[in-house]
């Protein structure tokens, strides 16, 4: 079974612009979820989805939102992208109603 | 909610070895806990998990970790370590609820390093 796939790998952008990062989950994974990496700020988790709805959301601005698909694809978005913003994106999935998460390689974002 | 506290941030060991790495956490609800491995430059996969029963779980790769309800820790140990178990180490919570879908909260990481 394939693992949870992310694209693109790498992006650059510069300050100001507004970035679409995908996601695709296990089969049969019905729930997405979204964690910024960073060197100062460790692992931090941004929102998830469940069947097309948002359940859950971390202490994040504004700028970033999400979506999920009825295929369970999901994509986050940033607008008005800051210099702090350079990170390593995280999706992961898991079965409905289970605490288990499986990772996908990452977006490496760096905002210039 | 809930935090965890990775109590070294690195560990040298020597091919061979034992090594424990330690993960306290903090949480008003009952808890299912993970640690996961992450390896430069990809993403992060699961070693292992707690969500119920024995307190002393196997994962992959010869590692295993006990939960301690009344000291509120997850240790990770492996007996023997080898040259490719250089990684950082990053120990999650999540809180056990219906709330607390898809929502891991991590500790700072362990970068371990293994010496020949």
């Amino acid at each position: 079974k394939a693992g949870v796939t992310q694209t693109p790998r790498y992006l650059i952008k510069t300050r100001g612009q507004q970035v679409t990062l995908s996601c695709s989950p296990i089969s049969g994974h019905r729930s997405v979820s979204w964690y910024q990496q960073t060197p100062g700020q460790g692992l931090q988790f941004l929102f998830e989805y469940f069947s097309e709805t948002q359940r859950n959301k971390g202490n994040f601005p504004g700028r970033f939102s999400g979506r999920q698909f009825s295929n369970s694809r999901s994509e986050m978005n940033v607008s008005t992208l800051e210099l702090g913003d350079s990170a390593l994106y995280l999706c992961a999935s898991s079965l409905a109603d289970s605490y288990e998460q499986y990772f996908g390689p990452g977006t490496r974002l760096t905002v210039t | 909610a809930q935090s965890v506290t990775q109590l070294d941030s690195q560990v040298p060991v020597f091919e061979e070895a034992p090594v424990e790495l330690r993960c306290n956490y903090s949480s008003s609800v009952s808890v299912y806990l993970f640690w996961y491995v992450q390896y430069p430059n990809q993403g992060l996969q699961l070693l292992l998990k707690y969500l119920s029963g024995s307190t002393l779980v196997k994962g992959i790769n010869g590692f295993e970790a006990e939960f301690n309800k009344s000291q509120t820790s997850f240790h990770l140990r492996k007996p023997s370590v080898h040259i490719s178990d250089t990684a950082e180490y990053f120990c999650a919570v999540s809180g056990a609820g219906g709330t607390s879908y898809g929502k891991l909260t991590f500790g700072q990481g362990t970068i371990l390093t293994v010496h020949p």
